[in-house]
């Protein structure tokens, strides 16, 4: 049973590029969250995306947008680099079976991106 | 904005010797859930342990347990008979519903031989 997925394990880009970040979750979750960690510190929220909409959104610009295809796995865009991007981009999977929000999510390896 | 505070950067225990980390958060809410997470120099986040807000009694995973302290907003990870394998990051993290999960910076354990 495969966990998560992401795609690739490095990047290294420039200031003004875009990016595209890819993750596939955990079977069986319909979920997808994305988290941005700079180095040192702990994981920020950018956004979740839930039927292939962006269901909530973190304190993240507009140049970070994502998709969710219906096969569960999603994208994670960044336009417009900046250097303060640089960082490790985690994407999380899992299940909305209820509203609750007991079920844990379950992380993949991420992507770490730096801007030059 | 619910924020979650671990105000230990740095801790080390000596194997087989217990050792407690602090967390401790702000919310208006009632309903909610906590987790302790570990990050090995591998990157994964694994979940360690997880606690309900309704519930009084304190989750325990093994040799993990937390001490969950609704009034005081304080959710502290114990580590009994600790590793060298629990050598890690540890974050404290809030979340309500199924929304995006609140981080804390994190604490470094180091475990001694």
């Amino acid at each position: 049973d495969a966990g998560v997925t992401q795609s690739p394990t490095h990047l290294i880009k420039t200031r003004g590029q875009q990016v595209t970040l890819r993750c596939s979750p955990k079977s069986g979750h319909d979920t997808v969250s994305w988290y941005q960690q700079a180095l040192g510190q702990g994981p920020q929220f950018i956004f979740q995306y839930y039927e292939e909409e962006e269901r909530q959104r973190g304190n993240f610009p507009d140049r970070f947008s994502g998709h969710q295809f219906p096969n569960y796995s999603s994208e994670l865009n960044v336009n417009a680099l900046l250097l303060g991007d640089s960082a490790l981009y985690l994407c999380a999977s899992s299940q909305n079976i209820d509203r609750a929000g007991n079920q844990p999510q379950h992380f993949g390896d991420g992507t770490r991106l730096s801007i030059l | 904005a619910q924020t979650v505070t671990q105000s230990q950067p740095e801790m080390s225990v000596q194997e087989a010797e217990t050792v407690t980390l602090s967390c401790t958060y702000d919310t208006s809410e009632s309903d909610y859930y906590l987790f302790w997470y570990k990050q090995p120099p591998s990157r994964q986040m694994i979940l360690v342990i997880r606690q309900e807000a309704y519930k009084q009694q304190n989750a325990t995973e093994n040799r993990f347990s937390v001490n969950f302290q609704k009034a005081a907003k304080s959710f502290s990870l114990k580590i009994s008979d600790s590793q060298l394998g629990d050598a890690a990051m540890y974050f404290c993290a809030y979340r309500r519903f199924t929304r995006g999960m609140r981080f804390g910076a994190g604490t470094r354990l180091t475990v001694k031989p």
